[in-house]
């Protein structure tokens, strides 16, 4: 099966930086994404990683290490705004379908901005 | 505007009364799932489906079916709820081609199971 490791909260503050690890054991690793929930609200979706190496997205990046199955969101000039739950979620590939669709979320991080 | 659509968004039943909660999506999308969200448990997936008439398990399909007639709609059935079913659903849908993996999540479905 797959699982995935995240810590359960973090807390910084306004303009810092902060970077939310993720670790996972799959089989068939597809690819890690990003999300993030506001109270309430539903997921969006932040960034997605198939291979090794650093992505960026204005203030979100997120880093991929295949070899050490460990990725991370890192977040800079932190907003108030930015305070919600950030996911990871790792892509499987399921030999016996043949598709990449088995989608398992971390338990979720949850990241308090403070003034 | 592209989005994903679920109802109700919220409903209180009792344990037994068959129930279905309906998802559309406007995207022309393949790909669509649904999950389940619980306090400290993350979002788990409860089955999938990969197009018109192509269904599969996820993490959690147990007391759950789902039917996919038509690309647009992806209704989950509980056909005989229990109250350990109480939760937050959100469905899902995503273009099933390259390599960037976005998912539209619809606005969630707040389930009371009594």
């Amino acid at each position: 099966g797959q699982s995935l490791e995240q810590p359960s909260e973090v807390t910084a503050v306004e303009g810092a930086i902060v970077q939310i690890n993720c670790t996972y054991q799959t089989s068939g690793f597809y690819g890690l994404s990003w999300y993030q929930q506001h109270d309430g609200g539903a997921p969006t979706f932040l960034s997605y990683n198939a291979l090794d190496g650093l992505e960026e997205t204005g203030r979100f990046s997120s880093f991929l290490s295949r070899s050490d199955s460990y990725g991370y969101l890192l977040l800079q000039e932190l907003q108030m705004k930015d305070s919600a739950s950030y996911f990871c979620a790792v892509r499987s590939f399921l030999i016996s379908s043949g598709s990449a669709r088995q989608l398992t979320f971390g338990s979720g991080t949850q990241l308090t901005v403070l003034p | 505007e592209a989005q994903v659509t679920q109802n109700p968004r919220y409903l209180i039943t009792v344990t037994g009364k068959k129930l279905t909660v309906t998802c559309s999506q406007n995207m022309n999308h393949e790909y669509m799932s649904w999950y389940r969200q619980d306090p400290g448990l993350g979002l788990r997936q409860i089955y999938y489906s990969m197009n018109v008439e192509v269904t599969d398990k996820g993490d959690v399909p147990e007391g759950y079916k789902v039917s996919r007639k038509e690309k647009r709609n992806f209704p989950l059935i509980l056909e005989s709820p229990s109250p350990n079913q109480t939760s937050l659903y959100f469905c899902a849908s995503s273009a099933n081609r390259g390599s960037r993996d976005t998912q539209y999540f619809g606005p969630g479905t707040r389930l009371t199971v009594l």
